[in-house]
């Protein structure tokens, strides 16, 4: 089991690029999450699926949309980067919804100039 | 909110013990611990849930202490492996409500 997957690993944007952060998991999971890393805030919510059809923000949701695809596949769209966006994004799953051990990706380090 | 971590870093030479703290101004349904290495992912070391017993996993354990909101990270004859940032993560119900996470102790151990 590769457990989650995320792709890219790195990237660099330049401010006003699209792109779309792919995850996936091979757990059943019902669950999955979007996080953000910067230096000494540690992990922030951007948005969540509790269950496959269903989305809802979370900490920090501006400047971002999600798609959950299906039950395996959840991705993060920055429509119009910004600098402030530059952070490690991790992406997350659990059985169910927050009350379980989640499980990380390897996370996406984005920069945007 | 946001649970308050500290001490925010620690240093300690192998065998040495640590406590890292965790606590919040809202009542909480449960605690979770978590571990990053430099560079890689989180991973879950354990929860604690609001009437359970306190948890262990090898030589770190952790409580719960419901009246005072915190929890405690216990880390006990320290090795090198430990070093890394220890994330807790407070959940106030036992529904749908994000998990919010403080902002880490930096724990590194030297030979």
């Amino acid at each position: 089991n590769a457990g989650v997957t995320q792709t890219p690993k790195f990237q660099v944007l330049k401010t006003g690029q699209s792109m779309t952060l792919q995850c996936a998991q091979d757990m059943n999971h019902n669950s999955m999450y979007w996080y953000r890393q910067d230096p000494g805030m540690g992990l922030r919510l951007i948005y969540y699926s509790a269950s496959e059809g269903t989305t809802d923000k979370g900490e920090v949701p501006n400047g971002y949309n999600v798609s959950r695809l299906n039950k395996r596949e959840f991705s993060l769209r920055l429509e119009s980067a910004a600098p402030s966006q530059t952070s490690v994004y991790f992406c997350a799953s659990s059985e169910v919804p927050f009350s379980y051990e989640q499980y990380f990706g390897p996370g996406t380090r984005l920069t945007v100039t | 909110q946001q649970p308050v971590q500290s001490p925010q870093a620690v240093i300690l030479r192998e065998g040495e013990d640590a406590v890292i703290n965790c606590s919040s101004s809202k009542a909480l349904y449960s605690v979770h611990w978590y571990r990053q290495k430099h560079g890689e992912a989180p991973v879950f070391l354990m929860i604690l849930l609001k009437g359970g017993e306190q948890k262990g996993h090898d030589k770190i354990s952790a409580s719960f202490n419901e009246k005072k909101q915190q929890s405690s990270l216990y880390l006990t004859a320290s090795q090198l492996s430990y070093s890394g940032t220890y994330f807790c993560g407070t959940l106030r119900n036992s529904g749908n409500t994000p998990l919010v996470f403080g902002k880490g102790t930096r724990l590194s151990v030297i030979a």
